[in-house]
């Protein structure tokens, strides 16, 4: 079975500060990987996804991530936060050929003037 | 176009009462999704359907769970009887069949809180 591990439950940041979220998977087969953001009183939103390619993978709001095969890794990065970028973001991971999510515990960005 | 709504967007009932969840796809999408997320744990999937039928219901805790999506449109989620760890916000999801796997759009959920 797949699993996804957010190390960090929190991460505070100053306005304009680079920021990197870090996610780590296991999975004994290959997967795609995936970030959601979840704004306030909001549903979650995909941020940015990796099926294949370019290890490198932009989104949206200027967010990008890294697919690291050998250290099972997907961090993703911006570098320089926005106040409206406060919001909790989720890593997770599908198996090739299935579209049913396994998501890390989450990751709450706090941006501060 | 619409996106994913849920109703209602919190529930507060007692041990043993029942509740109903729904959730309205966007237009056209066959695929819909239920996942759960109690507090301070991770987002965890319930079921899948594909249209009308369940594609993947190994999610579901346990029997007092009952997932319809009757004529492939809405679906609803009952519990009955709720106990106290049913708690937690139940997100519902949609995808268009043929797009990128994974490309889930979600609703807002409903907060369910037993007492």
């Amino acid at each position: 079975a797949q699993s996804v591990t957010q190390l960090d439950s929190q991460v505070p940041v100053f306005e304009e500060a680079p920021v990197e979220l870090r996610c780590n998977y296991s999975s004994s087969v290959s997967v795609y990987l995936f970030w959601y953001v979840q704004y306030p009183n909001q549903g979650l939103q995909l941020l940015l996804k990796y099926l294949s390619g370019s290890t490198l993978v932009k989104g949206i709001n200027g967010f990008e991530a890294e697919f690291n095969k050998s250290q099972t890794s997907f961090h993703l990065r911006k570098p320089s936060v926005h106040i409206s970028d406060t919001a909790e973001y989720f890593c997770a991971v599908s198996l090739l050929g299935y579209s049913t999510l396994t998501f890390g515990k989450g990751t709450m960005l706090l941006v501060s003037p | 176009e619409a996106g994913v709504t849920q109703f209602p967007s919190h529930s507060v009932i007692e041990k043993g009462q029942t509740v109903t969840l729904r959730c309205d796809p966007i237009s056209g999408h066959d695929n819909l999704y239920w996942y759960r997320r109690v507090m301070g744990k991770e987002i965890k999937f319930l079921l899948h359907f594909v249209k009308e039928s369940k594609q993947d219901e190994s999610g579901m805790p346990n029997n007092r769970f009952l997932a319809e999506r009757t004529g492939g449109t809405y679906s609803t989620l009952k519990v009955q009887p709720a106990e106290l760890e049913d708690s937690g916000v139940y997100f519902c999801a949609s995808r268009k069949t043929g797009v990128s796997p994974g490309e889930l759009f979600f609703g807002e959920g409903s907060r369910l809180t037993v007492l």
